[in-house]
């Protein structure tokens, strides 16, 4: 079966703009979470998705939001970008409490 | 709260067996999970444990789970050049407000031939 899919795979981005980040997961799966991982905090949780409502938020700004459609497919947003937002963003999907999470490529975003 | 945290190296020998210990403090943590990430990659999920349990094999993963101590460690037998890698090791936590991960920050394994 298909695996998690995040697109666009990189991404270049000014200061000052946003930018939105896809994540389509595995088929069937209804839980979407989102993870920032940068080489000085690691990887760190976003928030959870489940059934399109946002069930559980990470300790972020409120420049970073997120949603997620009927379909499960998820989107997150990071406005008014700072050089500091620049890292590997990943999606993960899980069907239910009782199993793994599944985790995407990633979306690299550098902010110049 | 969550923390998790693990050894930042270590190097092996082609062949010999590997081991990469985890501490975590949740004691409400419900799953334990092993992720390898190759460089450039994403996550790759290579096992996961429950917390009632204290031992699971998968192939030449070996997971065992000290609960009292709240130490988690990954065995992998035969190790081969391919399992040079980052090994993340993350508690689930389940709570009213939702599921989450929490990661440690990562053991880069070097395979020396």
């Amino acid at each position: 079966k298909a695996g998690v899919t995040q697109t666009p795979r990189y991404l270049i981005k000014t200061r000052g703009q946003q930018v939105t980040l896809s994540c389509s997961p595995i088929s069937g799966h209804r839980s979407v979470s989102w993870y920032q991982q940068t080489p000085g905090q690691g990887l760190q949780f976003l928030f959870e998705y489940f059934s399109e409502t946002q069930r559980n938020k990470g300790n972020f700004p409120g420049r970073f939001s997120g949603r997620q459609f009927s379909n499960s497919r998820s989107e997150m947003n990071v406005s008014t970008l700072e050089l500091g937002d620049s890292a590997l963003y990943l999606c993960a999907s899980t069907p239910d409490q009782s199993e793994g999470y599944t985790f995407g490529s990633g979306t690299r975003l550098t902010v110049v | 709260g969550e923390d998790v945290e693990q050894s930042l190296f270590l190097s092996v020998r082609e062949g010999d067996s590997s081991v990469i210990n985890c501490t975590y403090t949740d004691s409400s943590s419900t799953y334990l999970y092993w992720y390898k990430q190759e460089p450039g990659a994403g996550l790759q999920l290579l096992t996961y444990i429950f917390s009632n349990m204290d031992m699971k094999q998968d192939q030449r993963l070996t997971v065992l789970l000290n609960k009292k101590d709240k130490h988690l460690s990954l065995r992998i037998a035969d190790t081969q050049t391919g399992d040079s890698a980052i090994y993340f090791c993350a508690e689930r936590t389940v709570k009213a407000a939702g599921n989450k991960l929490t990661f440690g920050g990562g053991t880069r394994v070097l395979v020396k031939p």
